[in-house]
């Protein structure tokens, strides 16, 4: 079973325009993973922030965890028609026994030229 | 470095038959998990290897089996297939030691399916 719910599910933008895809997660992590996937190939890791961070930089995404709400929200600024892809949260009860990730649903992002 | 790759690509198989799909991680990565892609279950987590034992396992029936050599690369297996196994499997290969956690980088994933 999915651990996480993503919001929403599908949303479809113009280029240009900021998309906001959001992640709730039901047990507590060690860290949370965003993960891009374009039309049912390989998924593309995009950023990792820790169960102690609460935001996170890379280029044009933005990442926050809020662990008491058990959520996290991804921001894409300023998109482009090669954003357009499938976005996944996954948490990791990362410990020295191993990784085992849990996706969610994912978000199905259109950006429009 | 070259990515993690994933033999064969797309595979058709009859119910009743088994398979096995093939992981080469990055090199340097000694930890290689699979995941199942189906547009019902979503991903799910199917097994971890490190150092050729299996650390994690997910909830799947026995059919669903994996190993890991001696050059970290992996396999998996799938005996008696069914139609619901058709499905895009995934490998991810990561890094692993005390300073840890490290993000998995996946393969572009191997197509089945079970007619």
């Amino acid at each position: 079973s999915q651990q996480g719910e993503e919001d929403p599910q599908a949303l479809s933008i113009q280029e240009g325009e900021n998309a906001t895809m959001n992640c709730s997660y039901k047990t507590s992590i060690n860290n949370l993973q965003w993960y891009r996937q374009n039309s049912g190939r390989g998924l593309v890791h995009l950023i990792l922030i820790r169960s102690n961070e609460r935001e996170k930089h890379s280029g044009r995404l933005r990442v926050t965890l809020d662990t008491s709400k058990k959520s996290s929200s991804l921001l894409i600024t300023a998109s482009r028609a090669a954003d357009t892809a499938s976005y996944f949260c996954a948490t990791d009860l990362w410990e020295t026994s191993g990784s085992r990730l849990t996706f969610g649903e994912g978000t199905q992002l259109t950006v429009n030229p | 470095k070259a990515g993690v790759t994933q033999t064969p690509r797309y595979l058709i198989k009859t119910r009743g038959q088994q398979v096995t799909l093939s992981c080469s991680p990055i090199s340097g990565h000694r930890s290689v998990s699979w995941y199942q892609q189906t547009p019902g279950q979503g991903l799910q987590f199917l097994f971890e290897y490190f150092s050729e034992t299996q650390r994690n396992k997910g909830n799947f029936p026995g059919r669903f089996s994996g190993r890991q050599f001696s050059n970290s690369r992996s396999e998996m297996n799938v005996s008696t297939l069914e139609l619901g196994d058709s499905a895009l499997y995934l490998c991810a290969s990561s890094l692993f030691g005390t300073g840890g956690p490290y993000e998995q980088y996946f393969g572009p994933g191997t197509r089945l399916t079970v007619t």
